[in-house]
Parts: structure tokens; sequence; C-alpha cells
């Protein structure tokens, strides 16, 4: 199985929005609404923002958010604000019962 | 509050077998539609699904993996472990363990620490 891609950085002001890609198949992301998003801060394990497409746990703040469009899922921070530079990954759940991470995005807050 | 902790040796010889635990409190391992799961990142490198086990025994593995990985469950001791066979320097990670929510292999809250897994001579 292949890591789903996304962008190796993205980056913004604070204040702004920003929008991170997770391009997979129609086996996986493009196949079932289970895309998880997470936040990784330096030396940290990762945290769960996002599941289920569109979904946020409890204590996440609203100014995350997630969506999908084919075989392609969207993570996108409004308000951007310096705590929220990190590393982030999408995964999936796969068709061959599995599940798959993506190569992973720097976010830089300028 | 579910909280997981791994622990492991931190040194394993190439060609060795990687053993790690995972211990789980503040809830029980046996809960229905709760799976476990371990994940792993090489230093400076993303994140890859290891595998995931039920508390009844059913796993399922990266295929990638497979042939070398052996995730089990203890329930009498809340814990759950991780055995990979034949190692090498590219098994070197951050090995962490995770609650698989819902079994679908994309929902991992809350994670562990993580350990540090060396793999040399």
């Amino acid at each position: 199985q292949s890591a789903l891609t996304q962008p190796a950085s993205v980056s913004g002001s604070p204040g702004q929005s920003i929008t991170i890609s997770c391009t997979g198949t129609s086996s996986d992301v493009g196949a079932y609404n289970y895309v998880s998003w997470y936040q990784q801060l330096p030396g940290k394990a990762p945290k769960l923002m996002i599941y289920d497409v569109s979904n946020r746990p409890s204590g996440v703040s609203n100014r995350f958010s997630g969506s999908k469009s084919g075989d392609t899922a969207s993570l996108t921070i409004s308000g951007l604000q310096a705590e929220d530079e990190a590393e982030y990954y999408c995964s999936s759940f796969t068709s061959s019962s599995t599940g798959v991470f993506g190569g992973g995005t720097k976010l830089t807050v300028l | 509050q579910l909280q997981l902790q791994e622990s492991g040796p931190g040194l394993v010889k190439p060609s060795e077998t990687l053993s790690l635990t995972c211990t789980v409190s503040g809830g029980s391992i046996s809960s229905s539609s709760f799976y476990w799961g371990w994940i792993r990142q090489p230093p400076g490198k993303g994140l890859e699904w290891i595998g995931s086990i039920y508390y009844s025994g059913i796993t399922y593995y990266n295929p990638s993996l497979k042939s070398r990985v052996t995730i089990s469950v203890d329930t009498s001791k809340n814990q759950f472990f991780l055995k990979l066979t034949s190692v090498t320097a590219a098994d070197t990670a951050v090995y962490y363990c995770a609650l698989d929510v819902g079994g679908y292999f994309n929902r991992f809250d809350p994670w562990g620490q993580g350990t540090l897994v060396t793999v040399s001579s």
C-alpha cells in the first residue's frame, strides 16, 4: 500500500487560513469516510485533530475543520496561530482492511 | 482517563527480535469497539501503521511488515504486545501504541508517549 500524498510544507501568516490536502485513491480516501488528521509537535506523540473526515474530538479548537472530495481529503486551519506550527498527518482506512498514513506536512506560521 | 505506556528494550541487535509492551490504564482493554494499535516513526520521517488487535485476538497487519510482525494481547494484565522479527537498521524508530477507536485504523486516540528503539550491533 502506498502512503497518502501530502504537500511537504505549507505556510501562512497569523490570522490567515491554510488548507492541507491529502490525496489517496478510490481504495482508501475515496472509498470510506474514515479519514483522520493528526498534529505532531516536535518530540511529542501525534494528537488526533479530526476523525471520520470532519469530526473534531472534544477539546480540539473549532478553527480546525476537515472535508473530503473524491479521493482527496483536506484539513483547514482558520485564524492561524503561532501554536499551530507543527507537522500534520492524514490517515485513512483502506479496502484491504489496513490503515495508511500520509507523508506529513510541515506547517510554518510566518 | 485512558492512558497508554510503551515499554521494552531501547537497543536491539540486527537479525534479532524487537519486543515491546503497551500497558493500558484507566480503562479496560476488553472494551467493545476498541482496537489497539502500534504505529512507528523512523527518526525524521513520517508515521507508519504497523497493525492493530481486538481484545479477542483478531489482528490486522500492514502488508509490508506482515511476515515479521506479531501483535498479541493479555486481557488479564491489560496489556498488548508487539514482536518484530529479523530487525535491521531500517526498523530503528519511535514506536507508539494507541487506542484504535472503532477498528478502522484511522482514529488513534490517545497515544502513548512513544519509545525509541535503535537497531545496532
